[in-house]
């Protein structure tokens, strides 16, 4: 897990709230990806980035928003939209578009009271 | 389109046999393929990865896994299985023609090592 970082390692939303997950990179790598981990179902792509304020829509991107204001972060909200959050959320990077081996966090659970 | 299978969701082997986790993918072009384990309540860690040249590909703790183009598969493999071995394990592809520099993951194995 080493150089990225996620927080909260728990995060708890409730009813009609946005939340924000926070991941941050120290490893200069241009690109960062957005993940979903349900039980079964392994992990969906939710958004992803390779440069700097440019970012595209994964295969699940609806009720979810991000933005890359900066190299080393790509924080991800979890909008009221989103009918169903509970999960667990990866973040990932890579050096650059074609070097596409991913490193990733350490995670953010997402529960719903 | 590309896509990536991992047709069993469990292995259960014994400690000291040799262990395969099975992944199979489709792309249009030519693939990037890799392979990552997953802990418990962890991320993901790299294992493995085929780019080109070598189908026999070595990767951290004594795994390996073989690019067969003709079968389009890309079995995890390791001749002697550890305890510790036991873990989530995924598969991953991504077309190498495409701009899109995305990857797709299998729905993951579930490797269980008994002593």
């Amino acid at each position: 897990d080493g150089g990225i970082t996620q927080s909260p390692k728990y995060l708890f939303r409730k009813e009609g709230q946005n939340v924000t997950l926070s991941c941050e990179q120290n490893l200069n790598h241009d690109a960062m990806y957005w993940y979903r981990q349900d039980p079964g179902q392994g992990l969906r792509l939710i958004y992803y980035s390779q440069i700097v304020n440019d970012f595209q829509k994964g295969d699940i991107a609806e009720g979810y928003s991000v933005s890359r204001e900066k190299k080393e972060s790509f924080p991800l909200t979890v909008t009221s939209a989103q009918k169903n959050p509970t999960a667990f959320y990866l973040c990932a990077s890579s050096i650059r578009r074609g070097e596409e081996t991913q490193y990733f966090g350490p995670g953010t659970r997402l529960l719903v009271l | 389109a590309q896509s990536v299978a991992q047709p069993e969701d469990q292995v259960n082997v014994a400690e000291g046999n040799p262990l395969t986790v099975k992944c199979t993918y489709s792309v249009s072009g030519n693939p990037y393929l890799f392979w990552y384990v997953q802990y418990p309540n962890r991320g993901l860690q790299f294992l493995l990865k085929y780019i080109t040249g070598d189908n026999l590909v070595k990767g951290s703790y004594g795994f390996e896994a073989e690019f067969n183009k003709s079968q389009t598969s890309f079995h995890l493999k390791k001749p002697s299985a550890l305890v510790s071995d036991s873990a989530l394990y995924f598969c991953a592809v991504r077309d190498v023609n495409t701009n899109a520099g995305k990857s797709t993951f299998g729905d993951g194995t579930t490797l269980t090592v008994k002593p």
